[in-house]
């Protein structure tokens, strides 16, 4: 089953406003990453955070982690249209298997000029 | 290579034909993983090679499909008998494994589109 669940499914925004999109998993993990993929493409990591981190930046975007709510979002601000894509999160989970990373599904954003 | 390099970019076949795919990851990545992305879907994992290690075939839906590795260079995903549920993308992605250089982040290739008619 898969262990991250984006929402929403798909959003849709214009050009200069902020995207929001969140991740909710179900066991502990090690750490969470967040990957963008463009339409017929590969999958592009944008930032990882660790389990004893809450908040991290990186250029527009901003990643933050509630370990006890199981759950992360990822905001970008003042999109563009060049961010139109999919975005996943991805888990790494605590133990055993570390190295195996599980996607959600994804959230399709569509940024309108 | 600069990235992880997938071939073929696309392929179709037939039902019941056998299929090839092949991933040439980054040079000095030790770890090598295959997800399948089925239309609108996010990434099952199907395997995973680090170093000379045992891979981790887990993930494998069905004794159809198998895959190599020969030490830390060029992996083959093989599907054999394909059906029309094994149409899918076929992501190949390395990382440096469980090296110093590790920072947790995958490096995917392309994919390879399969379609089964």
């Amino acid at each position: 089953s898969q262990q991250g669940e984006e929402d929403p499914q798909a959003l849709s925004i214009q050009e200069g406003e902020n995207a929001t999109m969140n991740c909710s998993y179900k066991t502990s993990i090690n750490n969470l990453q967040w990957y963008r993929q463009n339409s017929g493409r590969g999958l592009v990591h944008l930032i990882l955070i660790r389990s004893n981190e809450r908040e991290k930046h990186s250029g527009r975007l901003r990643v933050t982690l509630d370990t006890s709510k199981k759950s992360s979002s990822l905001l970008i601000t003042a999109s563009r249209a060049a961010d139109t894509a999919s975005y996943f999160c991805a888990t790494s989970h605590s133990g055993g298997s570390n190295y195996k990373l599980t996607f959600g599904k994804g959230t399709l954003l569509t940024v309108n000029p | 290579g600069a990235g992880v390099s997938q071939s073929p970019s696309n392929k179709v076949t037939e039902k019941g034909k056998d299929v090839e795919l092949r991933c040439d990851p980054i040079s000095g990545h030790t770890a090598l993983y295959w997800y399948r992305q089925r239309l609108g879907q996010g990434l099952e994992f199907l395997i995973y090679f680090q170093g000379n290690s045992a891979p981790d075939k887990s993930g494998l839906p069905s004794d159809r499909f198998s895959a190599e590795r020969t030490g830390e260079s060029v992996s083959t995903l093989t599907i054999q008998r394909t059906q029309q549920e094994d149409s899918a993308v076929y992501l190949c992605a390395s990382s440096w494994g469980r090296g110093g250089h590790n920072t947790g982040e995958l490096f995917f290739g392309e994919g390879s589109r399969l379609t089964v008619l």
